[in-house]
């Protein structure tokens, strides 16, 4: 699976979007980007995922470029609860088992 | 709640003793995984049970045992331990479609906080 790049950290005041950006420069044509995240002491959440078109759910967004080789996850609003470390993940996806591939992620802090 | 569910939470064990870690999903999903998360470190896989078998073993020492008596419960039996095995241990499923479908996402469980002394 092609290796992913995020800044160690970031801040985000409370209401505003929180723009996460992945880098991915390896990514091949059948690799998906993934995106979880992990609140302090709980399991990992998955939030969304895309291939190459731009996504979007109740949690979040998901934009990728159009060359593929970076993607940014959007929370539109950001609360207090959204403070975690969040993970980019590019995988083949479709078939097989969701074999996960964690990097160091980015720790997001919201700022009241 | 994930609809997965780790017991214990928390569990503190000594070098000598055998323990059990349990997982159980009740979302209806084929396979099943464990993962490692070491201070400081990322996450880790160690185990993957697709359909109760053991599809990868991530060059996991033998002191960690999984079980997968059906595809609803995954145990990871512990013996021997080294206090650098102390992490949070997590479980996860999935449905896998094979050739069929896209996949779901995987589901994590809460993990369980290991400490060995």
């Amino acid at each position: 699976d092609a290796k992913t790049t995020q800044p160690t950290s970031m801040d985000c005041a409370e209401g505003r979007a929180a723009n996460l950006p992945c880098n991915h420069s390896t990514i091949s044509g059948n690799e998906y980007v993934y995106w979880y995240r992990q609140i302090h002491s709980q399991g990992p959440q998955y939030i969304i995922h895309g291939l190459k078109n731009n996504e979007t759910n109740e949690m979040a967004s998901l934009i990728i470029t159009e060359d593929r080789k970076s993607s940014t996850l959007i929370l539109p609003h950001a609360t207090l609860r959204d403070t975690a470390v969040y993970y980019c993940i590019v995988r083949v996806s479709n078939f097989g088992n969701e074999k996960l591939t964690f990097g160091t992620g980015t720790r997001l802090t919201i700022i009241p | 709640e994930t609809g997965v569910t780790q017991t214990p939470r928390h569990l503190v064990m000594g070098m000598t003793n055998k323990k059990s870690l349990k997982c159980e999903q009740h979302l209806g999903h084929n396979a099943m995984y464990w993962y490692k998360q070491s201070a400081k470190k990322p996450l880790e896989l160690m185990f993957v049970y697709n359909f109760k078998e053991q599809t990868e073993n991530n060059s996991v020492p033998s002191r960690f045992s999984p079980e997968c008596p059906n595809s609803s419960h995954l145990f990871l039996h512990l013996h021997t331990l080294q206090p650098e095995d102390s992490a949070l241990y997590l479980c996860a499923s999935s449905q896998d479609k094979g050739l069929s479908g896209v996949n779901t996402e995987a589901f994590f469980g809460q993990g369980t906080r290991l400490t060995v002394v």
